[in-house]
């Protein structure tokens, strides 16, 4: 099984300001069609997961451009720019490349 | 507007069944697969099963392989989770989503919690 590593765990962030969440696959998350189904999706308190970008670097609709993901083969990165509150929550990245599917732990996105 | 509602999680003995449904609108549901995704309390994110549009071909993790059957009816638009031999490790919140390898639309989620 692929595993996803995903730091940190928790962050701090002050409203307005930046923040970058890693996640590493232990193995390539490049497919044999050439794609690379990796996708980042927050969970805000109390609601369902909610998908932002997916295949590394692609928003998903009415995601806000200051959410952008990059990164290939194993290592990604998701930046998060002029945070606002609504942003706070969970973050997990997952990956659609093999099965079984599987996801990161998560990293908590909190107000410093 | 993608819509998808789970139903028919609740309290159920340890070896008990449940079954699960997802009712779809706001997209063609036959031209899509469908997954099933839980969430235990506290905790992350885990795949339980995946459908393809036709319904002929079906993916479990091992975790569940041999006590859940996902299954669909296109008719009425509703994905089916069948949980047999239900664990307390089952206990956890089921998402619908929508497939493949992205999943862009989640429903609300179903709470089953597994508990004699």
């Amino acid at each position: 099984d692929v595993v996803m590593t995903q730091t940190p765990v928790s962050m701090s962030v002050s409203l307005g300001g930046q923040v970058s969440i890693s996640c590493r696959s232990s193995q390539s998350l490049v497919h044999n069609n050439g794609n690379t189904y990796l996708s980042w999706y927050i969970q805000k308190p109390s609601q369902s997961p909610q998908l932002l970008i997916y295949k590394v670097s692609n928003r998903f609709s009415g995601i806000s451009d200051r959410f952008s993901g990059s990164g290939s083969g194993t290592d990604f990165t998701l930046k998060i720019s002029r945070v606002e509150p609504d942003d706070l929550g969970v973050y997990y990245c997952g990956q659609g490349t093999q099965y079984p599917n599987t996801f990161g732990a998560g990293t908590k996105l909190e107000l410093k | 507007e993608v819509q998808l509602v789970e139903s028919g999680g609740g309290l159920v003995q340890p070896g008990r069944s449940l079954k699960l449904s997802c009712v779809a609108s706001g997209f063609t549901f036959n031209n899509y697969w469908m997954t099933w995704i839980r969430q235990a309390p506290g905790k992350g994110l885990e795949w339980v099963a995946s459908i393809t549009n036709t319904g002929g071909s079906t993916y479990y993790p091992d975790s569940v392989k041999g006590r859940f059957t996902i299954s669909r009816d296109n008719a009425k638009s509703t994905l089916y989770l069948q949980m047999n031999s239900l664990r307390s490790e089952d206990t956890a919140t089921y998402y619908c989503t929508r497939d493949p390898r992205v999943f862009a639309y989640w429903g609300q989620g179903t709470l089953v919690t597994v508990s004699s």
